[in-house]
């Protein structure tokens, strides 16, 4: 069974562009959250969707923004980019968004360097 | 608010010693934790997790973690270390507010095991 896979893999971007990632869940799951790493840090939580509805979001401008599809893929986009969004950004499914110990698969991310 | 903190950003052990990687929690509800391993230039991939069962708990790879209420603790183990074994080791709690789930990790804790 293919696991939660992400698109691209790497990305070169420069100041003030805009980037969008893709994610596909794994099949039947219906929730996906987004990630952030930056170097030697832990993964902070960006959004969550579930249904196509965002049910969460973490502490991040609006140059973030997400969406989920019918087919429960989702997009992150990121405009006018700063040096500091420069970081993995790992995408995870969930079977659903509210069971508490929910296990949520992580995809191997994209890595993303602003220059 | 949930939080955890992971004592130690690196771990040095010889290949056969026991590994201890330290995780202590704050939550104000019953936690649900978790402990995820990720090698170089990959994802997040799930260890092993707490969800309020057994408090001692088997994970993969020979991994087991001890939920200790009194300690607020959570502590990786391993009694025998493998080459393998070398990665970044984070442990998360599961915070559920504002009606979904969302992980928070912890820095990290990177291991590396000699010869």
């Amino acid at each position: 069974d293919a696991g939660v896979t992400q698109s691209p893999t790497h990305l070169i971007k420069t100041r003030g562009q805009h980037v969008t990632l893709r994610c596909s869940p794994i099949s039947g799951h219906k929730s996906v959250s987004w990630y952030q790493q930056v170097l030697g840090q832990g993964p902070q939580f960006i959004f969550q969707y579930y249904e196509k509805e965002e049910r969460g979001r973490g502490n991040f401008p609006d140059r973030f923004s997400a969406r989920q599809f019918p087919n429960y893929s989702s997009e992150l986009n990121v405009n006018a980019l700063l040096l500091g969004d420069s970081a993995l950004y790992l995408c995870a499914s969930s079977l659903e968004d509210r069971a508490v110990g929910n296990e949520q698969f992580f995809g191997p991310g994209t890595r993303l360097t602003v220059l | 608010a949930q939080s955890v903190t992971q004592l130690g950003s690196h771990v040095s052990v010889s290949e056969g010693a026991l590994v201890l990687l330290r995780c202590n929690y704050s939550s104000s509800v019953p936690p649900y934790l978790f402990w995820y391993v990720q090698y170089p230039n990959q994802g997040l991939q799930l260890l092993l997790k707490y969800t309020s069962a057994a408090t001692l708990v088997k994970g993969i790879n020979g991994f087991e973690a001890e939920f200790k209420k009194s300690e607020t603790s959570f502590h990786l183990t391993k009694p025998s270390a493998h080459m393998r074994d070398a990665a970044e080791y984070f442990c998360a709690v599961t915070s559920f507010s504002g009606g979904y789930n969302k992980l928070i990790f912890g820095a990290g804790t990177r291991l590396a095991v000699h010869p």
